[in-house]
């Protein structure tokens, strides 16, 4: 069974690059998708299968995946990107998808 | 725009079945190659994936719920539905609902969520 690592938190300053991590042994050859969720609010897909954006989340937003890390990375951070993060993955060896513990990304 | 609401019974006792529905509007839940599913997140937690179905039926369930889990779909009402029996205090939760992309693959990533519902399991 898939087990996802993230960090619980990251801080960055405004106008900075926030890098979140994913590990997983062998993620790179999975398809990864990143969730943003504000306090009080459902999630919001922001990259799916690794680095794809859906066409309403800025450019800032891109992922990446190779060997044992998924990265998801906001450029320009804003004060409205501070949120939690998830990614999620299928696990295909018992048909179940997997979410990583959530990223907390602080903006300071 | 394809929109999605949850409803149920928002407070159970210990022992009961939980039992949620997903109503679908804006599109029809027959349409395109959609999984439906369902995910929880207990308070100041993460999200957990229960399980999803597809129009035709077929499910597929996260084994740590396999054993207390149905699911249903009723295109007549655009609604798909979660049963989970048998809760205790520790499936209190927000329940979501939420729809993959429709790209007829097994590990497709959900683009619409419902608001989620919150679900209490107190005696």
């Amino acid at each position: 069974s898939s087990v996802l690592t993230q960090p619980p938190s990251v801080s960055v300053a405004p106008g900075q690059t926030a890098r979140i991590i994913c590990g997983g042994n062998n993620i790179g050859r999975k398809g990864v998708h990143w969730y943003q969720q504000k306090p009080g609010q459902a999630p919001v897909l922001v990259v799916y299968d690794n680095s794809d954006r859906p066409s309403r989340i800025p450019e800032r937003f891109s992922g990446s995946n190779s060997g044992n890390t998924a990265t998801l990375t906001i450029s320009r951070v804003e004060a409205g990107d501070e949120a939690d993060y998830y990614c999620q993955v299928w696990d295909s060896s018992s048909d179940h998808y997997v979410f990583g513990a959530g990223t907390k990304v602080s903006v300071l | 725009q394809v929109q999605l609401q949850e409803s149920g019974p928002g407070l159970l006792k210990p022992s009961q079945t939980l039992s949620l529905t997903c109503t679908v509007s804006g599109g029809s839940i027959s349409g395109d190659s959609h999984y439906w599913n369902w995910i929880r997140q207990p308070a100041g937690k993460g999200l957990e994936w229960i399980g999803r179905i597809y129009t035709s039926g077929s499910t597929n369930y996260n084994p740590s719920l396999k054993s207390r889990v149905t699911m249903s779909v009723d295109t007549s009402k655009n609604q798909f539905s979660l049963r989970l029996r048998s809760v205790t205090a520790a499936d209190t939760a927000v329940y979501y609902c939420a729809r993959d992309r429709g790209m007829a693959t097994m590990f497709d990533a959900f683009d619409i969520w419902g608001q989620g519902t919150l679900v209490t399991v107190s005696s």
